[in-house]
């Protein structure tokens, strides 16, 4: 079966610091996959989306980066961290068009 | 576990039906809700959000939504569905975590 993972659920950073976030996904070969935040009480913003290894898109001008070193796994990153990178950021994988997505169950992140 | 489930994986209709997507949730605590669809071959997009007060919502393109607290229920609905609105619905909700629900996929016949 398909499954996806993310890790770590919860993360507390200062200011200033790196941060890795990494998702995986089994099951399936060659997915799209996404990055998206949600602020608190806000809608999903889409950050970065791939369609294979080594391939990126960034939505969003910001102090992130993402890469996929593998094909099913993403790596969210960034080298200094901002107080406004605080958010909840989910991973989602998608086997192939019009198949919808399926999320990871998120990274808390708060930035302090 | 916290969750959202969806009741109906897949729904197909003829134009100018009334449409009823079900969702419930496990969390019993203060949530925040959202409706979610994705058209075909595009992202997803924010349809309605509830958060509190009036627990009917409104939300874009003539949907709207019902927060039953008793019921742990957010079912999505529209009085007459177009060819347009064929895409996959997503209900979320915001608590401890985000958790979306596993998805519906509505399709519009013409």
């Amino acid at each position: 079966s398909q499954t996806i993972h993310q890790w770590p659920a919860t993360l507390v950073q200062p200011v200033g610091s790196p941060l890795s976030l990494e998702c995986t996904v089994e099951g399936t070969s060659n997915p799209n996959l996404y990055w998206y935040r949600q602020a608190a009480g806000r809608g999903l913003q889409l950050l970065f989306y791939s369609v294979g290894i080594g391939q990126i898109s960034s939505e969003v001008p910001q102090n992130l980066s993402a890469s996929r070193p593998q094909d099913r796994q993403f790596i969210l990153s960034s080298k200094k961290l901002l107080l406004s990178d605080s958010g909840f950021y989910l991973c989602a994988f998608e086997p192939g068009t019009d198949y919808g997505y399926t999320f990871g169950s998120g990274t808390r992140l708060t930035v302090v | 576990a916290q969750s959202v489930s969806q009741h109906n994986h897949h729904v197909i209709l003829s134009e100018a039906a009334s449409l009823e997507l079900g969702c419930n949730y496990s969390y019993g605590g203060t949530v925040n809700l959202f409706w979610y669809v994705q058209y075909p071959g595009q992202h997803l997009q924010l349809l309605l959000k509830y958060f509190s007060g009036d627990p009917l919502v409104k939300g874009i393109k003539g949907f709207e939504a019902e927060f039953i607290k008793s019921k742990f229920s957010f079912n999505l609905r529209k009085p007459s569905v177009q060819w347009s609105d064929t895409a996959e619905y997503f209900c979320a909700r915001e608590g401890q975590n985000f958790v979306f629900g596993p998805g519906t996929r509505l399709s519009v016949l013409p």
